[in-house]
């Protein structure tokens, strides 16, 4: 059974760092073709793809927001870390890891529960 | 601003077919990347409906199918049912970001 799921902070200050965590389980990271997603999406608005990192730390980054994001694998733990610089209240969102497939065409066929991240003083 | 662009909203009667159009351009799904699409439940995570275009993973129904063509995909279902009402996304590559991209999203109503 292939499972994810986000572990963090719920809320953040403005220009803190933010640091997410994605367990998985199910599946290895060192598999070819196999990646961790992260996606967000705001408060009723639509999904954002921020990035991939794959099993040979070919990390790929959003263009808009590479400057501020980290991500990271620990393959013995199974587990993808998320890092964010200079938090904005633009950033509150739900947080989703998944995983990305290539036997699926790199569409993200397993998906976390989420976890909502506030931005605020 | 999402380079795919998706209508705000659909509806349909019980029953009924709607479809649901991804619009890109040629450095997304008109220059061949697959299109990817995704149903999102209120208040839960987005769940894979269709990969490669036209796909269903185990456990979509089969009222679902994806097409694309030219710098266009679409979603159809086929024979709306009352646990469709969501929202729905389009993804694929654009070469010009270099990365993955999602649709602006599309929430069918089920009147």
């Amino acid at each position: 059974q292939i499972t994810l799921k986000e572990s963090g902070p719920t809320l953040v200050k403005p220009t803190q760092t933010l640091t997410l965590t994605c367990t998985f389980s199910g599946f290895s990271l060192s598999s070819r073709a196999v990646g961790v997603g992260w996606i967000r999406q705001p408060p009723g608005k639509a999904l954002e793809w921020l990035g991939v990192v794959y099993w040979d730390d070919d990390n790929r980054y959003s263009p808009s927001l590479k400057s501020r994001l980290t991500m990271t694998t620990d393959t013995f733990k199974n587990q993808v870390v998320l890092t964010v610089t200079n938090m904005d209240p633009v950033d509150t969102a739900t947080y989703y890891c998944a995983r990305r497939a290539g036997a699926f065409g790199g569409a993200f066929d397993y998906w976390g529960q989420g976890m909502l991240v506030t931005v605020s003083s | 601003q999402s380079v795919l662009t998706q209508p705000p909203s659909v509806s349909g009667a019980p029953g009924q077919r709607v479809t649901i159009s991804c619009t890109g351009s040629s450095s997304n799904i008109g220059a061949g990347y697959d299109v990817h699409w995704y149903q999102q439940l209120p208040g839960t995570a987005p769940k894979l409906l269709i990969y490669i275009n036209t796909n269903r993973p185990s456990g979509a129904p089969d009222r679902f199918s994806g097409s694309k063509s030219g710098t266009s995909a679409s979603l159809a279902i086929i024979g709306l049912q009352a646990e469709d009402e969501a929202d729905y996304y389009c993804q694929s590559y654009d070469s010009s970001l270099s990365g993955s991209v999602f649709g602006t999203g599309t929430k069918v109503t089920v009147l």
